[in-house]
């Protein structure tokens, strides 16, 4: 069964300060794996988008990491700031043959609370 | 360019009504999910129209819960009728398409928040 776990379930730091968040899968075949920033009330954004062959991706202050062979994501978040308050969601897609399901596999999130 | 618009935006009913969220996907795009999210939970798919056909609606619960996109544009979910369970977030999301490694990045509306009395 495809999984896609997160840690840590929540995690509060001090505004300036940087973070990583995890995310470990077990989803076969591979295909990509999205990492999107929920705010309270709204629906998910993609921050980034990245396939076997890329091990880095950055957005601004958020650089992704991916290690295909261990099956494991991070999200960094340097030199927080208020609105980096959020919920972090790690989404991975299983491969197939086009025109298909996505076979998407969502994480339940990091609750991110970004202190004054 | 306009995003995914969802009505309404909140709902309280009470348990065994029956209620409709409508969804209208980015101009344009031809793959729309609705997905149901609990609260401290990541979304869950209940269903995706690639146009106006179905791809994969195996996780919604189809005794009571129901989803139309007749012209591959605009979507409905009904729910009838609704349990307590059933309390979430209900979103949509569209993309252009669902193929390809970098392809089918999701763009989600703001919601529907239910609540089942």
């Amino acid at each position: 069964k495809n999984q896609v776990e997160q840690s840590p379930q929540s995690l509060i730091i001090l505004e300036g300060k940087n973070c990583t968040l995890q995310c470990n899968y077990t989803v076969s075949p591979f295909s990509n794996l999205r990492w999107y920033k929920q705010d309270t009330g709204r629906g998910p954004v993609s921050l980034t988008i990245m396939t076997f062959s890329e091990n880095t991706k950055s957005n601004g202050r958020y650089t992704a990491t991916l290690d295909a062979d261990t099956k494991q994501s991070s999200l960094h978040i340097t030199a927080s700031q208020l609105s980096d308050s959020a919920s972090y969601i790690c989404v991975v897609s299983a491969g197939h043959s086009g025109g298909g399901a996505d076979g998407l596999t969502f994480g339940k999130g990091t609750h991110l609370i970004i202190q004054p | 360019e306009a995003g995914v618009a969802q009505s309404p935006r909140y709902k309280i009913i009470e348990k065994r009504q029956s209620v409709a969220f409508w969804c209208n996907p980015i101009s344009g795009h031809a793959t729309l999910y609705w997905y149901q999210q609990i609260l401290g939970q990541g979304p869950k798919l209940l269903i995706q129209f690639q146009n106006n056909g179905v791809v994969d609606d195996s996780q919604l619960p189809k005794d009571r819960f129901s989803a139309e996109r007749l012209k591959g544009v605009d979507s409905t979910l009904k729910i009838q009728p609704a349990k307590l369970e059933d309390s979430a977030v209900y979103l949509c999301a569209s993309s252009l398409g669902s193929t390809g490694p970098h392809g089918g990045t999701q763009y989600f509306g703001p919601g529907t928040r239910l609540l089942v009395l």
